[in-house]
């Protein structure tokens, strides 16, 4: 069964920093989304990551899949306070459409 | 703006109670998928539907089960309710020619 780890499970980090958010999984998949999901909110679609090597970036936010080392990251680079969140990364199971999610990265920025 | 939209946005029901979640998607989105996410953890699959017929399934009983109609819209029953029911219910939906999901603003469940 697909198993989705990430880590950490919550990073609270000053302005202006940069971290990294782990996305591990157990099985073949070559399909990979991150998600953004304020509390109380719905997801919102960050990436979609669909091929070994994808590499995507939309402003401060960049993330990058290995298909072989059953690896996806997400990195925050200049943080900022708008960039508090839960972060998902979920991985489609089989290609089939079933999403497994793992457990978010609640992500703190300090001003 | 979000395509798909889901009503009624709060919900509060009885233990043992039948509930109908509503999920109205984008045209030409003929995947979607149901999703319950409890407090604190990540959305679990419920089922997903492709042109009216489920074609995949997630470890939940019987008790809950779907339709999807040819105007892109789909409901979520949930028969009997039980206090673990208690959760946000997220829909998404997915065009044919594409992967990305657009999910829905979700429906809170509470259970009594």
């Amino acid at each position: 069964e697909l198993k989705v780890e990430q880590n950490p499970l919550f990073l609270s980090m000053q302005e202006g920093k940069n971290y990294t958010i782990y996305c591990n999984y157990s099985t073949t998949s070559d399909r990979l989304y991150w998600y953004r999901q304020d509390p109380g909110k719905s997801l919102e679609s960050l990436f979609v990551l669909l091929s070994n090597g994808a590499v995507k970036q939309e402003g401060r936010l960049m993330a990058s899949l290995d298909t072989k080392a059953r690896l996806s990251t997400l990195h925050i680079t200049a943080a900022v306070h708008d960039l508090s969140a839960t972060y998902f990364c979920a991985v489609d199971s089989g290609n089939t459409g079933k999403l497994i999610f793992g457990q978010g990265t609640t992500l703190q920025v300090k001003p | 703006e979000t395509g798909v939209t889901q009503s009624p946005t709060h919900l509060i029901k009885t233990r043992g109670q039948q509930v109908t979640l509503r999920c109205s998607s984008q045209s030409g989105h003929n995947t979607v998928s149901w999703y319950q996410q409890a407090l604190g953890q990540g959305p679990q699959f419920i089922f997903q539907y492709y042109r009216e017929e489920e074609n995949g399934r997630g470890n939940f009983p019987p008790r809950f089960s779907g339709l999807q109609f040819p105007n892109y819209s789909s409901e979520l029953n949930v028969n009997a309710l039980e206090l673990d029911d208690s959760a946000l219910y997220l829909c998404a939906s997915r065009p044919d020619r594409g992967w990305g999901y657009t999910f829905g603003s979700g429906t809170r469940l509470t259970v009594v």
